[in-house]
Parts: structure tokens; C-alpha cells; sequence
């Protein structure tokens, strides 16, 4: 089974200021035939469902803005804020869709 | 636009059993492959099962032999069985597109 584990389970970044939270995968998530990266980024706010950012390790899903990327390939992912506004306060979560069971990161709570 | 709709999660006693539907528009049902995920109160997320466009099906373990997913093609709908319900199943659920959007989830509550 693949083991995500995010760093750190929290960050307090200031306004406008880079947030950066890693992912590293027991196992690759990288599929050769295809050459991508089974990879998701999903930011949770309270009360709501997680909301898919980042698809593939670093395509942002349609309607996220510029600010948020992701990077990464093999066993080892990054997600950046660039500049980090007040609505970004959330818990973010990277996932794996590679191989069954599918797994998730233990979380990082993002505050300001 | 793609929704995922949930329902039919309910308060239910130890070792029974409940439906939950997950109705998909906007998206190729078809050519898609869908999952189930929860999360129990205050916790991370938990990938349930995973039903492939071709029909095939996975499970994790904690659930394996007591949930089983299927989808209607016919009605754009995925189903998650779930029998012989344990305390420990309580959680939000959520249906997704693998890797995403994501439903807003229904809420099962085992309890006596």
C-alpha cells in the first residue's frame, strides 16, 4: 500500500507571503506508459468538501486561481500559494489515484 | 457545469444496512471512473472504493466484503451498498469523478 505523508501538519505564513507544503508517496505515483503523475491537491475549509486544486501533480482544475501550483514527480510533490490570501485558511490534502488502495496525506493546516 | 449529488445517508444501528446514491451531471458518465470516499467526524479522508468505466470494482479493507459499489449507466447514478454497518463506518461520504469534483456528501451515523 502506498503511504502519503504530508509536512508539516501545520504552517502559519503571513499574508502575501509563499506557502509551501510537501507530499512524499512510499511509492511512485509516476505511470511510465503515460508519463504522469497520479497526484491530487485538495483544499478543505470548514463545514465543506474538499475542493479539488491540483490534478495529474500540476494541472490546476478550471476555476482556481494562478496562486496555487504544484510541482513534483515521482515520490515527491510540493504544493506553493504564492501569495497567500485571507480565503486560503484551510487544511490542503494530497492524494494518490495510482493503484488501489487509493490514499490520502495526513493533512496540513494552513492558518495566517 | 459538473454536480455530484448525494443522498440517502441516515442514522442507522449497528449491523444494518443503507443505500447511498450519488447522482453525476455535466460530466461523460461513461468514460469516467468514479469513487467514494469519507470522513469520519474531526478526521482526514478515507478512500472507500472505486468503480472503474469498465465496471470493475476495489475496496479498502476496513470495508471489503460488507460495501459494494455499482453505477446505472442509464440513470448517470453510482451506488455505494453498505451492510453489516459498524460504529466506526460513521463518516460523511463523499461520490467523486477520480481524481475530481467532488459532491458535498451525505452523513451516515451508526449508532444504537
Amino acid at each position: 500500500d502506498i503511504v502519503m505523508t504530508q509536512s508539516p501538519d501545520s504552517l502559519a505564513v503571513s499574508l502575501g507571503e509563499r506557502a509551501t507544503i510537501n507530499c512524499k508517496s512510499s511509492q511512485s505515483v509516476l505511470y511510465n506508459s503515460n508519463n504522469k503523475n497520479y497526484l491530487a491537491w485538495y483544499q478543505q475549509k470548514p463545514g465543506q468538501p474538499p475542493k479539488l486544486l491540483i490534478y495529474w501533480a500540476s494541472t490546476r482544475e478550471s476555476g482556481v486561481p494562478g496562486r496555487f501550483s504544484g510541482s513534483g514527480s515521482g515520490t515527491d510533490f510540493t504544493l506553493t500559494i504564492s501569495s497567500l490570501q485571507a480565503e486560503d485558511v484551510a487544511i490542503y490534502y494530497c492524494h494518490q489515484y495510482y493503484t488501489t488502495p487509493f490514499s490520502f496525506g495526513q493533512g496540513t493546516r494552513l492558518e495566517i | 457545469e459538473v454536480q455530484l449529488v448525494e443522498s440517502g445517508g441516515a442514522l442507522v444501528q449497528p449491523g444494518g444496512s443503507l443505500r447511498l446514491s450519488c447522482a453525476v451531471s455535466g460530466l461523460s458518465f461513461t468514460n469516467n471512473d468514479m469513487i467514494w470516499v469519507r470522513q469520519a467526524p474531526g478526521r482526514g479522508l478515507e478512500w472507500v472504493s472505486l468503480i472503474y468505466s469498465s465496471g470493475s470494482t476495489h475496496y479498502a479493507d476496513s470495508v471489503n466484503g460488507r460495501f459494494i459499489i455499482s453505477r446505472d449507466h442509464s440513470k448517470n447514478t453510482v451506488y455505494l451498498e453498505m451492510n453489516n454497518l459498524r460504529v466506526a463506518d460513521t463518516a460523511i461520504y463523499y461520490c467523486a469523478k477520480r481524481p475530481g469534483p467532488w459532491g458535498k456528501g451525505t452523513t451516515v451515523t451508526v449508532s444504537s
